[in-house]
């Protein structure tokens, strides 16, 4: 198995630019989870999805983000317009039901 | 959330073992207690979780506290590879999928 598969790797825009991240999760994983890694805020859950359907989005920080999941092996993160306090790396995970989340290699964002 | 406590820092030597504690005093019933890492510049990597009985499989063991206040993950032979952070996380048995990661415990392995 492939595993997580994100793209691209590392992403570097310009403030107000709009930036999509991308997300496969592992074949027959009925969830998927956005979570975002700052040196300060640490690892947090931005959203997750079970067979598709958006569950808990309260870790979103705001509506200039929104994610998508048009069908059971892809999704993704929007940002725009993008700012530079939106600079992190993103991880996109998968599970299988309550088994344990797989997580993919991220992206790293640079906003200047 | 519940919330657990780890040292911030740990160092081991190579081929020795190493027993990463976490405290979870206010755990409640169907808490259960999950270990992830993450490796420099990689994604979280699950390794071992439990409810109340102690825990082994190919990476880890886990020990539990007879209470569940506190919980032990143990590296039986540490290798550099296994220098990462030590997420400790209580995840609910209920409806709950959410992981929260605190800051972790880093451990570094002397060679």
């Amino acid at each position: 198995d492939a595993g997580v598969i994100q793209s691209p790797r590392h992403e570097v825009t310009e403030m107000g630019q709009e930036v999509t991240l991308r997300c496969k999760p592992i074949s027959g994983h009925d969830y998927l989870f956005w979570y975002r890694q700052t040196m300060m805020r640490g690892l947090e859950l931005l959203i997750y999805f079970n067979n598709n359907v958006p569950i808990d989005d309260s870790g979103m920080p705001e509506d200039r983000f929104s994610a998508k999941m048009p069908n059971a092996s892809f999704s993704t993160l929007k940002i725009q317009p993008s700012e530079p306090r939106d600079s992190a790396v993103y991880f996109c995970a998968s599970s299988l039901g309550r088994a344990p989340q797989y997580f993919g290699p991220g992206t790293r964002l640079t906003v200047l | 959330d519940a919330k657990t406590t780890q040292p911030n820092s740990m160092e081991s030597n190579e081929e020795e073992p190493v027993h990463l504690p976490c405290n979870h005093s206010t755990i409640s019933g169907t808490d259960y207690i999950h270990w992830y890492r993450q490796l420099p510049s990689q994604g979280p990597e699950y390794v071992i979780h439990g409810l109340t009985s102690n825990v082994n499989n190919r990476m880890a063991s886990l020990a539990i506290a007879e209470d569940r206040k506190s919980s032990t993950l143990i590296l039986h032979r540490a290798t550099l590879r296994d220098a990462a952070v030590y997420y400790c996380i209580l995840r609910d048995g209920g409806s709950n999928y959410k992981l929260t990661f605190g800051k972790g415990t880093l451990l570094t392995v002397n060679p």
